[in-house]
Formats: structure tokens, sequence, C-alpha cells
């Protein structure tokens, strides 16, 4: 299995609503990570967890808040976003913080009205 | 931090010609440069990826050099066919454990006129 498989592919929400985007990896990757895409854009790192610990946040506002269940699992939860955040959020994994390929999923669109 | 400037921003090729996207970064510690491809509404995807260890690399059709001294590294991909099309994005990044963060230029569109 060398794919990185998100969940929702689709999201439109509303300013006030709490929503979550999911990502799940079965390659035995160590490190995970957020990515948001704007249309023409190249993929803009938010966070990255190494061995289930966030690592890296580039400053990324608190209305998006990340979770690593376990290994395997990422979570971006969603809360009182602004319509500037639509965007494609791209997850990826890699065997290890600071080496080699970064797998990306499909990645989950999101719109805010 | 790292600053990565990638050329041309379009880039249109007969099918059958040869198309070169160029790169340069500006971190002398930067080790590590992926290519990553996006098709429209799709992932990016790894095509090709140079260490600073090499000057060059190749996979068929499709093939990088890397040239430290000058801090600059190139994509190269000969006998396009319409299925090349797509954005392609360069990336540098100093890999070394718990310092990964990958720095990506601002992309190339090819289209590959049939």
């Amino acid at each position: 299995d060398t794919e990185v498989t998100q969940t929702p592919k689709h999201l439109v929400m509303g300013m006030t609503n709490k929503k979550s985007l999911k990502c799940e990896q079965h390659m035995g990757h160590r490190a995970m990570y957020w990515y948001k895409q704007k249309a023409k854009k190249p993929p803009e790192l938010m966070f990255v967890y190494s061995y289930e610990k966030l690592s890296i946040n580039e400053s990324v506002p608190s209305r998006f808040s990340p979770e690593c269940p376990n290994s395997s699992l990422l979570n971006l939860h969603l809360h009182a976003l602004q319509p500037e955040d639509s965007a494609l959020y791209l997850c990826a994994s890699s065997l290890e913080d600071g080496t080699g390929e970064l797998f990306f999923g499909e990645g989950s669109r999101l719109t805010v009205l | 931090g790292e600053n990565v400037e990638q050329h041309p921003s379009t880039l249109s090729v007969q099918e059958g010609d040869s198309a070169v996207i160029k790169c340069t970064y500006s971190d002398s510690a930067s080790n590590y440069f992926p290519w990553y491809k996006q098709e429209l509404g799709k992932r990016p995807q790894l095509i090709i990826d140079i260490r600073s260890n090499v000057g060059e690399k190749k996979d068929q059709r499709i093939a990088v050099t890397l040239n430290k001294t000058a801090k600059h590294f190139s994509l190269h991909i000969t006998e396009t066919q319409p299925e090349d099309s797509a954005v392609y994005f360069c990336a540098a990044s100093y890999s070394g454990a718990g310092s990964y963060q990958l720095t990506f230029g601002k992309g190339t569109k090819l289209s590959v006129i049939p």
C-alpha cells in the first residue's frame, strides 16, 4: 500500500461550523504533513508531525488545529474559518522527518462560505 | 530561509520536442532537490529527485542536472507527449533528521501541443 488517503474529498462549510479533515497512511512512515494549496500556487507547509509529535507549526492561525492520534492517522480540525481559507488541503507522509520522498494524498477541497 | 526561483512560469512545446525548466536556490546547505508533477485536479507526484553528491540523474525521458556552485538545477524532458502536460514544481531542502522543510518553486505550467 503506497497510498495516502484523505477524507472527505470535498467539504463546504460555513464560518461558524466545526469540521475535520482526515488522513491515513499504512506505509510505516513516521513523518506526516499538512499543506495548503491555493489555485495556481505551490503547496504551502502548515504542520509537520514527526513520530506523532508536532515538530513544525508554520505560524498557522489557531482556527486550524492538527492532531496525530497514532502513527497512521493525521487530522486537521477546522473551526471559525474565513472565506480566504478556501483551498486544497493536502496531507503527505515521508519515511522520516528529514529524508526522502513526500507522498501526497489527493487532497480535500475546502470551500468556506 | 531557503528561497527557490523557478522559470519559466509557462512553457508550450510541440509534441516530440524537449522541455527544460530551471530553478535556482539560495541556501548552500540544501542537499535534496525533488521535482513534482501535478496534473489538473490531482495530487503532486514525485517524478525525479537528486541529492547534492550527484551532478546528474536520468530516468527514461526525464533528467535532472544540478550545479552546486551556481546553485541551480534543471529538469529536462525529452520527446514530450501530451500526457506530460501538467504543472511542474521544483523544490529544495536540507535533508537531515528533524530539519525537513521543503521549499517549492512557484511552478511551471507545461503544455504539450499534439
